[in-house]
């Protein structure tokens, strides 16, 4: 059992819909990150949330907005998606921003886009 | 960012120690390595991670070269729960926060 949970665990979307993807977690930690991982390759980073401010954005397309309403919780907003968007979204946390401090995974939103 | 290179797959007899090799020959000083795996339909689970020293905790062991260019994970007694993709990542302290995934080693555990 993972100490991260996202919520729903799966979700199928049309390209004109709006959906969010939710991230939880209660172990105080101050830092969260959204990864996309796609079909037989590895997770890559999307989004980095430290002390409730956006500190990384990977070059990621508008149509993907994260939220921190607080320091426990993470959201993830689309609109207008395309096909290629569909992919397993995976949220971490971590103590702190610092590289000595491991990041600890959820099991992920797996996304459909129509 | 300091590059990994692990193989792409091994196999383990369940019961065995499972040694999984990782070359990251340009890591610098104060970079970590971290170890994470990842079962089917599962996030990346953390396993371990170390900068210098050999390190252990309940699930495996971290062995680092003297002069940190390569290391190997040990799981002690593999089970057949253990297969998964298992990822070496070197973790710059610019940009502390990124990890940054490689293509990993996807470990087959048999009966």
């Amino acid at each position: 059992d993972t100490e991260v949970t996202q919520t729903p665990k799966h979700l199928v979307m049309g390209m004109t819909n709006k959906k969010s993807l939710k991230c939880e977690q209660h172990m105080g930690h101050r830092a969260m990150y959204w990864y996309k991982q796609k079909a037989k390759k590895p997770p890559e980073l999307m989004f980095v949330y430290s002390y409730e401010k956006l500190s990384i954005n990977e070059s990621v397309p508008s149509r993907f907005s994260p939220e921190c309403p607080n320091s426990s919780l993470l959201n993830l907003h689309l609109h207008a998606l395309q096909p290629e968007d569909s992919a397993l979204y995976l949220c971490a946390s971590s103590p702190g921003d610092s590289h000595d401090q491991p990041q600890h995974f959820g099991d992920g939103t797996r996304l459909s886009i129509l | 960012d300091a590059k990994t290179t692990q193989p792409p797959s091994m196999d383990c007899a369940e019961g065995r120690a499972a040694n999984l090799p990782c070359n990251h020959s340009t890591i610098s000083g104060n970079e970590y390595v971290y170890w994470y795996r990842q079962i089917h339909s599962q996030g990346p689970q953390y396993i371990i991670h170390g900068l210098k020293n050999n390190e252990t905790n309940e699930m495996a062991s971290l062995i680092i070269t003297e002069d940190r260019k390569s290391s190997t994970l040990i799981l002690p007694h593999a089970t057949l729960r253990d297969t998964a993709v298992y990822y070496c990542i070197v973790r710059p302290s610019e940009y502390g926060n990124k990890l940054v995934f490689g293509a990993g080693t996807i470990l087959r555990v048999k009966s």
